[in-house]
């Protein structure tokens, strides 16, 4: 199956520092990536939807000025948490489409990075 | 909105058969489902994209039923590497093009 990669995997931060997350789809091309977030024994809550060349699109409750999303090209994306506070301590997981013009592209599959515990103190 | 999954959590002994269950209130385009083990992300199981579609993968196979707006994943001769928390997520006629993930199913197999 496809690759999906994410760095750092681990990262520990004082408040008010900015840290970036990459994601990088390794052997396919993806037009849209997403970004989630996950707390302990919860769920993925979807935070935004970034395409390659275009404005992140934000889920509702999300601050886009405090999670800056950039979808460099077919294969980066990148999200940025400025001014971190310990709240914003939480496993972050990507995930990538891969784009089949074949299958017509809704319903493509989602493959998941490994995620970025993010520890704010 | 977010889909339903039941149940919550469910305990089996190695061997026995369990089904969980996803829906939701709103016409569906596709049923993705993923397991996650504890600390890592998830893993793409399978993707259901027509009702009435059913796919496996080894003894896990899974059906959509598009009229009832909801899908069910079927685990054969349960294995201790079954364990995990099973998300189904699901792409709607209305916000396509995103995956919104369910609460998750607590699955543990023990010998």
């Amino acid at each position: 199956g496809a690759v999906v990669s994410q760095h750092p995997s681990r990262v520990i931060c004082k408040s008010g520092t900015s840290v970036k997350i990459e994601c990088r789809s390794l052997d396919f091309q993806a037009t849209t990536m997403f970004w989630y977030r996950q707390f302990p024994k919860q769920s993925l809550m979807l935070m935004a939807t970034s395409n390659e060349g275009s404005k992140a699109t934000y889920e509702q409750g999300v601050e886009k000025d405090k999670f800056l999303i950039n979808h460099a090209s077919l294969t980066l994306s990148t999200l940025t948490v400025t001014s971190a506070h310990p709240e914003d301590s939480s496993f972050y997981i990507c995930s990538a489409r891969e784009h089949r013009p074949l299958a017509g592209g809704l319903g493509d599959t989602q493959y998941f990075g490994p995620g970025t515990r993010l520890t704010v103190l | 909105q977010q889909p339903v999954q039941s149940p919550q959590a469910v305990i089996l002994r190695e061997g026995e058969d369990a089904v969980i269950n996803c829906s939701s209130s709103k016409a569906l385009y596709s049923v993705h489902w993923y397991r996650q083990k504890h600390g890592e992300a998830p893993v793409f199981l399978m993707i259901l994209l027509k009702g009435g579609e059913q796919k496996g993968h080894e003894k896990i196979s899974a059906s959509f039923n598009e009229k009832k707006q909801q899908s069910s994943l079927y685990l054969t001769a349960s294995q201790l590497s079954y364990s995990g928390t099973y998300f189904c997520g699901t792409e709607t006629k209305t916000s396509y093009d995103k995956v919104i993930f369910g609460p998750g199913t607590s699955l543990s197999v023990i010998p």
